[in-house]
């Protein structure tokens, strides 16, 4: 079965200090990993898609990385509006082909000024 | 602008009442999804639709229902049969088979409490 595990549950950190966000995963057949980023009481904002292991995106002061059975989010001098849930999520074969999405527990993170 | 709309954004019912969710989309995509968000756990979903008046059922279906008689709209209802219907319901859509893109974008999410 596809599973996705997300650590840590929580990180705090201070503004300036930079961190990784991790997300494991075990599919049948990746057909896409996802990273969004989700505000109390509002839906996740998209942030980035990886298809193949090396690859890589970046966005402000983040960059997601993907190898073959995980993927970091990397956040460099992160500032207190990067606070945040940080949900993973990833595409597979299971299923058939369709656009499903299984999707981890999250990063509850938190950066103090 | 283009995006998801949903409402109401909270929702109050007394149990054994249905109650339904609106999701409205105006960016094109072919694909809705409805999930549930608990305190905790990963979303969960509930119901999905890649094409219009063609619905499957995701993880979670029982005391659900939806329908997709329109591209734009997909709507939840909740039934009284839905043993915990107090959640955070988000409804999300992709391109699906349009394109190549994958990724999902979701709307601002309603809040349901039932007492």
């Amino acid at each position: 079965e596809d599973q996705v595990t997300q650590s840590p549950e929580a990180l705090r950190l201070q503004e300036g200090e930079s961190s990784s966000l991790n997300c494991s995963y075990t599919v049948s057949g990746l057909r896409g990993l996802f990273w969004y980023r989700q505000d109390p009481g509002k839906g996740p904002e998209f942030l980035f898609t990886l298809y193949s292991a090396g690859e890589e995106k970046e966005k402000e002061r983040l960059k997601a990385t993907l190898t073959k059975k995980e993927s970091f989010l990397h956040i460099t001098a992160p500032k207190p509006e990067d606070s945040a849930t940080y949900l993973c999520a990833v595409r597979s074969n299971y299923g058939g082909a369709t656009n499903k999405l299984i999707f981890g527990t999250g990063t509850l993170l938190a950066v103090q000024p | 602008d283009g995006g998801i709309t949903q409402s109401p954004k909270y929702l109050f019912r007394k149990e054994g009442q249905n109650v339904t969710l609106s999701c409205e989309q105006n960016l094109n995509h072919d694909a809705m999804y409805w999930y549930r968000q608990d305190p905790g756990q990963g979303l969960r979903l509930i119901y999905y639709s890649q094409i219009v008046n063609d619905f499957q059922k995701g993880d979670i279906a029982e005391g659900y229902s939806v329908s997709r008689e329109k591209k734009e709209s997909f709507p939840l209802t909740v039934t009284s049969a839905q043993k915990n219907p107090t959640a955070f319901y988000l409804c999300a859509s992709s391109a699906g088979r349009q394109g190549t893109s994958y990724e999902q974008y979701f709307g601002p999410g309603t809040r349901l409490t039932v007492t």
